[in-house]
């Protein structure tokens, strides 16, 4: 079955960048997701990729995706207490209107 | 001009309690969706509809019941409450095949 995996926790410091590790299983993927939720919060799109890319970037946030491997990454530059959130990877099925989020990945910023 | 609004915000009540929560999206968009937050910030997709079409029902106790009296209404009840309910659940909704704007959530606490 559709599976996304994501480690729980990610600690860096201010100023440095930050790489959260998302895997999944499925092969039959459209878009694929990064999401943010602050504290008390909805869950905020981010960026997304097609599932045809390798790449995409948007300011400060560079996704990239391997798709032979079936992995996916989040890069934010230059990363700052504002960052401090959990981040959700998310695979999307549009011929099933379905999209599985991954566990999560607490990001916390060091001063 | 809320995008995606739930109602009510926090919701407590007592075991064996009905309670419904509902959700609006003003955006156009053909499916919506039912996710529940557990208290480890596991997202799981409940149910998917589109068109005000049942697609998705993820094994979800007959207790819980949606309702969609036209696309941009999506309704949640939930019969019998459980404590084992106590959640975030959020509502969302997507142009059909592409991502997800969540609404705020809507906290159940049984007591």
């Amino acid at each position: 079955g559709e599976d996304v995996e994501q480690s729980l926790f990610l600690s860096v410091r201010e100023g440095d960048s930050s790489v959260i590790n998302c895997t999944y299983t499925d092969s039959s993927s459209t878009y694929l997701y990064w999401y943010k939720q602050e504290p008390g919060a909805g869950l905020q799109l981010l960026t997304y990729i097609f599932s045809n890319m390798d790449m995409k970037q948007d300011q400060r946030l560079t996704v990239l995706l391997n798709k032979k491997d079936k992995h996916l990454s989040l890069r934010i530059a230059d990363t700052q207490t504002g960052d401090s959130a959990i981040y959700f990877c998310a695979d999307g099925y549009s011929s099933a209107s379905k999209i599985i989020f991954g566990s999560g990945t607490r990001l916390s910023i060091r001063p | 001009d809320t995008a995606v609004s739930q109602t009510p915000k926090y919701l407590v009540t007592q075991m064996g309690n009905d309670k419904s929560i509902k959700c609006e999206q003003n955006l156009g968009h053909d499916t919506m969706y039912w996710y529940k937050q557990d208290s480890k910030k596991f997202l799981k997709i409940m149910f998917s509809y589109n068109n005000k079409e049942l697609i998705i029902n993820e094994t979800v106790p007959n207790r819980f019941s949606p309702k969609s009296p036209d696309k941009a209404h999506l309704n949640l009840h939930i019969n019998s409450l459980e404590l084992g309910d106590s959640a975030v659940y959020f509502c969302a909704s997507s142009p059909q095949g592409w991502g997800a704007f969540f609404g705020q959530g809507t906290r159940l606490t049984v007591v």
